[in-house]
């Protein structure tokens, strides 16, 4: 089967750099997406990898490395507002038009 | 706005009851989705479509069924409810290939007593 490994949670202050990790077990790979959910409220997408490297979008950053099967999700200058949870997503081998979804991250900030 | 629109937006609901959950896109989305949300298990998928006329299961689709008779809408029944289908319910849709996101609507939280 499918699986996908992220922490359960994470925690840091404002103003400083997570990094959320994802690690993935999958017959086939064909990108991970990162998406983020606040407290009550739906997912938004954040970013997707298709090749090994970093994806850059404002104070977030996400990385792959399909050689380790691992990706990350790094958020810089860390705001209140990026308190959520964070999950990682695969598309599904099997049929690619799905999504497979992590367990999720949920970050913490401190002030 | 353009987006996708879900109802109710909660529900209470006596187990043996029929229960349909309505989700509603006006993006001209093709492929249309139905999650569900338990706490620790993250996103699971009951059922999927394509496009109008077509649907197919997810990873747990037992308990539930699904219709697409346009682009539009994409409604979700619980035949006869069981305590463990209460959760929180998502909709969503995608436009494109399987490589482009898929955007939620804000979900219906669902509990069955």
């Amino acid at each position: 089967g499918q699986s996908l490994e992220q922490p359960s949670e994470v925690t840091a202050v404002e103003g400083a750099i997570v990094q959320i990790n994802c690690t993935y077990q999958t017959s086939g790979f064909y990108g991970l997406s990162w998406y983020q959910q606040h407290d009550g409220g739906a997912p938004t997408f954040l970013s997707y990898n298709a090749l090994d490297g970093l994806e850059e979008t404002g104070r977030f950053s996400s990385f792959l490395s399909r050689s380790d099967s691992y990706g990350y999700l790094l958020l810089q200058e860390l705001q209140m507002k990026d308190s959520a949870s964070y999950f990682c997503a695969v598309r599904d081998p099997g049929n690619t038009d799905k999504l497979i979804f992590g367990t999720g991250t949920r970050l913490q900030v401190f002030p | 706005i353009a987006g996708i629109t879900q109802a109710p937006t909660s529900q209470i609901l006596a187990a043996g009851r029929r229960m349909t959950l309505r989700c509603t896109q006006d993006m001209r989305h093709n492929a249309m989705y139905w999650y569900r949300q338990d706490l620790g298990l993250g996103l699971r998928l009951i059922h999927y479509s394509n496009t109008a006329g077509t649907t197919g299961k997810g990873e747990v689709p037992d308990g539930y069924s699904v219709s697409r008779a346009n682009t539009d809408d994409f409604p979700l029944t619980l035949a006869s409810a069981v305590p463990s289908q209460t959760s929180v319910y998502f909709c969503a849709s995608r436009e494109g290939p399987g490589n482009q996101p898929q955007h939620f609507g804000d979900g219906t939280r669902l509990s069955i007593l």
